[in-house]
């Protein structure tokens, strides 16, 4: 059974900043990995997926991947107050996902 | 709109009644997932289907809960004997052939009250 945590707190950032969100996974074997945001009382929507280690970027976000230490974070650039939500860190395998709790995230104009 | 659909939003509902969920997966994806979210939690993965074959069920997933796919289109959930701690969200997903299996779409879920 997977393991995913992200264990940071709520994050307030002034808009424009950058917004930092990590997560480390239990199962060595894993090859997938998700950030999905989530705004309050919606389902989840899939913003980034990465695969390799690494930096993969889609504009202002940026997912980070390193296998050897089990670690995955996603950085929000130039934040903007509709970046305020929960994003949660997913680990893919067995056909199934494992999700963290989230991190809430509050830009601030 | 072409994403995954679920109906109803929203179910209120009393203890001890048997509720249905239905979900319409993005077309032409074949798997097509089910998951429940409690407040302050991630989903958790209950029941994966690829076409019409239910081929995982988590130990989440109790008797009272079923779910089908008849000929691999639209999915439905049923929870017999409703509990309180059954209120959750319920997260419909799909995936399309081919691809990753694990790159996943939501639906926007059935939210579920059971009094």
């Amino acid at each position: 059974q997977k393991e995913v945590e992200q264990n940071s707190g709520p994050l307030s950032v002034p808009e424009g900043a950058i917004a930092s969100l990590n997560c480390t996974y239990s199962d060595r074997g894993s090859q997938s990995f998700f950030w999905y945001r989530q705004y309050s009382g919606k389902s989840p929507e899939l913003i980034m997926s990465i695969y390799s280690n690494g930096d993969k970027e889609d504009g202002r976000f940026t997912a980070q991947l390193n296998k050897a230490s089990q670690y995955v974070s996603l950085l929000i650039r130039d934040s903007q107050p509709s970046d305020s939500a929960t994003y949660l860190c997913a680990v893919g395998g067995n056909n199934r996902l494992a999700f963290g709790k989230g991190n809430q995230v509050v830009v601030i104009p | 709109d072409t994403g995954v659909s679920q109906n109803p939003r929203h179910k209120i509902t009393k203890r001890g009644q048997n509720v249905t969920f239905r979900c319409d997966p993005i077309s032409e994806h074949n798997r097509l997932y089910w998951y429940r979210q409690t407040l302050g939690q991630g989903p958790e993965f209950l029941t994966y289907f690829q076409n019409e074959a239910q081929l995982e069920k988590s130990r989440l997933l109790s008797d009272r809960f079923s779910a089908e796919r008849p000929k691999g289109s639209f999915s439905t959930l049923e929870i017999q004997r409703t509990e309180q701690g059954d209120s959750a969200m319920y997260l419909c997903a799909s995936s399309p052939p081919g691809g990753r299996p694990d790159t996943q779409y939501f639906g926007p879920g059935t939210r579920l009250t059971v009094l």
